[in-house]
C-alpha cells in the first residue's frame, strides 16, 4: 500500500525544538521529493519546504527564516521536519506530501501523510 | 509571494447541483495551479494539477479551468462526499508555493 505515516503528536515550550518523521512505504522513496506543509487552527494551508529523496537537495520557505530544517535516511524510507525556536503560532497540523513527480520537482502533491499534530505551550 | 484568494468562502449547494469556485493569484501563475479536496480529519487530496488535468481516479465530474491569474473548479453534480472544503495552489513561484484560504463547499 503506498502511504505515508506520520510520528505522533507532539506538545513542546515555547522555545523549544520538535522534530517530526515521515514514513514512507509502497513506492520507491528516493524516486521523490518529499515536502512539508503545515495548517494552523483555521488557517490556510502553508508550505515549508521540500528534500530531494534521491540526492537530499533541500529547498526551505523563507517564511521560517532558517527555524527549518528536512532532512532524510534513505534505508528508512523517512523523512524529517526539524523546527526550532518555537513558539506559539508554531501551534499546527504539520503534513508530510508526495511531490507528483518522480525525480524532480514540480510542487503539487499526490500523496499525503496523515498529519501529526503540534501544539506550543508554557 | 503570490498571495491566492479563492470565493465565496462558504458555498451553499443542494445534492446533484452545480457548484463552481474561483480562485484568483495576485499575478500569473500561468497554468501552474493545482486544486485540493480536504474533508474534516483528512489530510488533502489531489484533484485536479495544471489547471485542468484530473488526478488519478478523481471523478469527470469535478473540472477545472483558467490560467494566468482567474481560475475555477467546477463540480458539475454534487454528490453527497463531495462537500468538504477546497483549496488552490499555485507552484509557479517556484519554490514559494502557496495555498488559497479555501472554500467550504456544504449542503444548502
Amino acid at each position: 500500500q503506498v502511504q505515508l505515516v506520520q510520528s505522533g503528536a507532539e506538545v513542546k515550550k515555547p522555545g523549544a525544538s520538535v522534530k517530526l518523521s515521515c514514513k514512507a512505504s509502497g513506492y520507491s522513496f528516493s524516486r521523490y521529493a518529499i515536502h512539508w506543509v503545515r495548517q494552523a487552527p483555521g488557517q490556510r494551508l502553508e508550505w515549508m519546504g521540500y528534500i530531494n529523496a534521491g540526492n537530499g537537495n533541500t529547498k526551505y520557505s523563507q517564511n521560517f527564516q532558517g527555524r527549518v530544517s528536512i532532512s532524510w535516511n534513505t534505508s528508512a524510507s523517512t523523512a524529517y521536519l526539524e523546527l526550532t525556536s518555537l513558539r506559539s503560532e508554531d501551534t499546527a497540523l504539520y503534513y508530510c506530501a508526495r511531490d507528483f513527480e518522480q525525480h524532480y520537482v514540480v510542487g503539487w502533491f499526490d500523496l499525503w501523510g496523515q498529519g501529526t499534530l503540534v501544539t506550543v505551550s508554557s | 509571494e503570490i498571495v491566492m484568494t479563492q470565493s465565496p468562502a462558504t458555498l451553499s449547494v443542494s445534492p446533484g447541483e452545480r457548484a463552481t469556485l474561483s480562485c484568483r493569484a495576485s499575478q500569473s501563475v500561468s497554468s501552474n495551479l493545482a486544486w485540493y479536496q480536504q474533508k474534516p480529519g483528512q489530510a488533502p487530496r489531489l484533484l485536479i494539477y495544471g489547471a485542468s488535468t484530473r488526478a488519478t481516479g478523481i471523478p469527470a465530474r469535478f473540472s477545472g479551468s483558467g490560467s494566468g491569474t482567474e481560475f475555477t473548479l467546477t463540480i458539475s453534480s454534487l454528490q453527497s462526499e463531495d462537500f468538504a472544503v477546497y483549496y488552490c495552489q499555485q507552484y509557479n513561484d517556484w519554490p514559494l508555493f502557496t495555498f488559497g484560504p479555501g472554500t467550504k463547499v456544504d449542503i444548502k
